[in-house]
């Protein structure tokens, strides 16, 4: 596609409920990450894939959180029995190569856990 | 381990007046510097970058130079616009061998408001 694409846009959701967010990078990027901004916060690291594997998870915050990746395309976030302090915007970047460099960003997926 | 810091905002200035949103960084060796810009209700995008010391990182009016002996790389735009409001992402990636992995690490924004 033309940019990052992410949805929903918006996800209103009750604590307790799971939720998927997903992913549609740059077709031919082989790098995708997932980041979370909290409000007044900057961006936390969540997971790097390059392809469909996994090499640097380690911004998960808990083992509420999964992500995976499939066909070297599309990622889909889980956040699993949400909590009221999963709210955020769920950013994701997709870029070529080996992933150094420049990352181009999707507009995010604001959640909110009532 | 490498940081970025930033100072805090908001900042709010006047149309034409000059900013200055400071950056400075912990990285060993010579990492590549990046600002990014987040427009309302978007995601980040690349305003500039430089990769090496005493380079200037240049683009609609924005300027940042990449300063090793201070550690800094400040974003500067002589006259702002209404339309440059927006939140301000200093980044850098540690220096590295080409083609690996390298983590981006992001101050925590300054968040600029221009009146008119």
């Amino acid at each position: 596609g033309a940019g990052v694409s992410q949805s929903p846009s918006n996800k209103v959701t009750e604590k307790g409920k799971d939720v998927e967010l997903r992913c549609d990078p740059i077709s031919g990027h082989t790098a995708l990450y997932w980041y979370r901004q909290s409000l007044g916060q900057g961006l936390e690291f969540l997971i790097y894939f390059q392809g469909n594997s996994a090499p640097d998870k380690s911004g998960l915050p808990s083992d509420r959180f999964s992500a995976e990746r499939t066909g070297g395309s599309v990622s889909t976030l889980t956040i699993q029995r949400t909590q009221q302090e999963d709210s955020a915007v769920y950013l994701c970047a997709s870029s070529p190569g080996q992933g150094g460099g420049i990352q181009y960003f999707g507009a995010g997926t604001r959640l909110s856990v009532l | 381990g490498n940081s970025v810091t930033q100072m805090e905002g908001p900042v709010t200035l006047s149309e034409e007046a000059f900013l200055t949103i400071n950056c400075t960084y912990t990285a060993t060796g010579y990492p590549s510097l990046f600002w990014y810009v987040q427009y309302p209700g978007e995601g980040l995008q690349l305003l500039l970058k430089a990769t090496k010391a005493d380079d200037k990182g240049s683009n609609k009016g924005f300027e940042a130079t990449y300063r090793k002996e201070t550690t800094s790389f400040h974003l500067e735009k002589g006259s702002v616009q209404v339309s440059d409001s927006a939140v301000y992402f200093c980044a850098l990636i540690p220096q590295g061998h080409s083609g690996g992995y390298q983590k981006v690490t992001f101050g925590t924004g300054t968040k600029l408001q221009v009146i008119p």
